[in-house]
């Protein structure tokens, strides 16, 4: 079945990059996206990519999939202590609808060291 | 545009009991989705509807079922409440044909006791 896995926890300095990690089994995800959720509220779309792309550049975010390795990673340039949150890695294959059953991930915790 | 609306955004359930939770999407959407979200997980998804029908449905038993009316907004039920349902459940709006991103709402927090 389709799985996303990503690392529980990530910890990086203020001011410093922040790489966010994530592997994917289903071949046939069309889209793969990054949300972010900050303490009690509900998920923000920060980017997504398609999946004929290899790289994908807004701001300070950066979005690298490697199709081949089903392998995506987020980086975050100039990491601040707004961006502590947790991340979600999610796939979605097409079939016509734009939420289209997401599969997610468990979330991986950015924490920022001062 | 107010985005994509939930209520409650709180709510307290005894274990057996049926609840209803509602969302309204984001202006100009027609497609909404529901998800589940346990403690420390990711979100699941539950269900998706366009057209007042369901289209397509994740792994969660008959218990949980849904509705959206005319207006696009979305109902999300569930019968015979476990300690289990105790969640974030999440809506999210889209439009249908376009695999577009999806807008979230803020969620409501079920507890069921």
């Amino acid at each position: 079945g389709e799985d996303v896995e990503q690392s529980l926890f990530l910890s990086v300095r203020e001011g410093d990059s922040s790489v966010i990690n994530c592997t994917y089994t289903d071949s046939s995800s069309t889209y793969l996206y990054w949300y972010k959720q900050e303490p009690g509220a509900g998920l923000q779309l920060l980017t997504y990519i398609f999946s004929n792309m290899d790289m994908k550049q807004d701001q300070r975010l950066t979005v690298l999939l490697n199709k081949k390795d089903k392998h995506l990673s987020l980086r975050i340039a100039d990491t601040q202590t707004g961006d502590s949150a947790i991340y979600f890695c999610a796939e979605g294959p097409y079939s016509g609808g734009g939420a289209d059953g997401l599969t997610f991930g468990k979330g991986t915790h950015l924490i920022i060291q001062p | 545009d107010a985005g994509v609306t939930q209520s409650p955004t709180h709510l307290i359930k005894t274990r057996g009991q049926q609840v209803t939770l509602r969302c309204s999407p984001k202006s100009g959407h027609d497609t909404v989705s529901w998800y589940q979200q346990a403690l420390g997980q990711g979100p699941q998804f539950i269900f998706q509807y366009y057209e007042e029908e369901e289209r397509q449905r994740g792994n969660f038993p008959d218990r949980f079922s849904g509705h959206q009316f005319p207006n696009y907004s979305s109902e999300l039920n569930v019968n015979a409440l476990l300690l289990g349902d105790s969640a974030l459940y999440l809506c999210a709006s889209s439009w249908w044909g376009v695999n577009t991103e999806a807008f979230f709402g803020q969620g409501t927090r079920l507890t069921v006791v």
